[in-house]
């Protein structure tokens, strides 16, 4: 069964700091990995996705997240955080089936320092 | 791309009331239908999935039903609330299509008191 890891349920960064939001994944086929952003009562909005192609995938608002199936890892990171990057943070991977089940990670609650 | 609607926004219900949160959506066809709850530091949980009018799978046993009487009309229902059955309620909506990215609602926030 496919499963998904976040590693760090909170992150604090300074802004302007480096962002990296670690997820790792458990899959026995070639995987389809996503990462949604979620800010307070609000829903999911997709920043990324991976989809086969291009192993460095860029997404909104300057996040980019590099798919490693050596080390079965799907990092996201951003090169300088503003303020507005507060929010929690899901990976997630899909089933393959015709259900196209999302499996989400815990989520990474990011706080930016001032 | 898709819209997904949700109502209502905020939701207090007393223990034992009934449940009745609705979800459609707009901009695609046949799509794969799903309820997932939130709860605090729990991360989303998969409640129920749809794959088409009348077709309701559960992941896990609870207090809570689905239904899907219309193509893009997804209601999640309760005969008797428990205290437990409080989170935020997402639905979202993606086409079967490999690959593809779910589109999520606004969620409903409710608590049982």
């Amino acid at each position: 069964a496919q499963s998904v890891t976040q590693l760090g349920s909170h992150v604090s960064v300074s802004e302007g700091a480096l962002v990296l939001l670690r997820c790792n994944y458990s899959s026995s086929v070639p995987p389809y990995l996503f990462w949604y952003v979620q800010y307070p009562n609000q829903g999911l909005q997709l920043l990324l996705k991976y989809t086969s192609a291009a192993t460095l995938v860029k997404g909104i608002n300057g996040f980019e997240a590099e798919f490693k199936k050596s080390e079965t890892s799907f990092h996201l990171t951003k090169p300088s955080a503003h303020m507005s990057d507060a929010a929690e943070y899901f990976c997630a991977v899909t089933e393959l089936s015709g259900t196209y089940k999302y499996i989400f990670g815990t989520g990474t609650r990011l706080k930016v320092l001032a | 791309s898709q819209t997904i609607h949700q109502w209502p926004a905020t939701l207090v219900q007393p223990v034992g009331s009934p449940l009745s949160l609705e979800c459609t959506v707009e901009g695609t066809s046949n799509p794969n239908l799903y309820w997932y709850r939130q709860a605090a530091g729990r991360g989303l949980q998969l409640l129920f999935y749809s794959v088409g009018i009348g077709q309701i799978s559960s992941e896990v046993p609870q207090n809570l039903s689905a239904s899907r009487p219309q193509d893009r009309q997804f209601i999640l229902s309760s005969k008797k609330l428990l205290l437990s059955d409080s989170g935020f309620y997402l639905c979202a909506s993606l086409q079967p299509v490999k690959g593809t990215e779910a589109f999520f609602g606004q969620g409903t926030r409710l608590t049982v008191v």
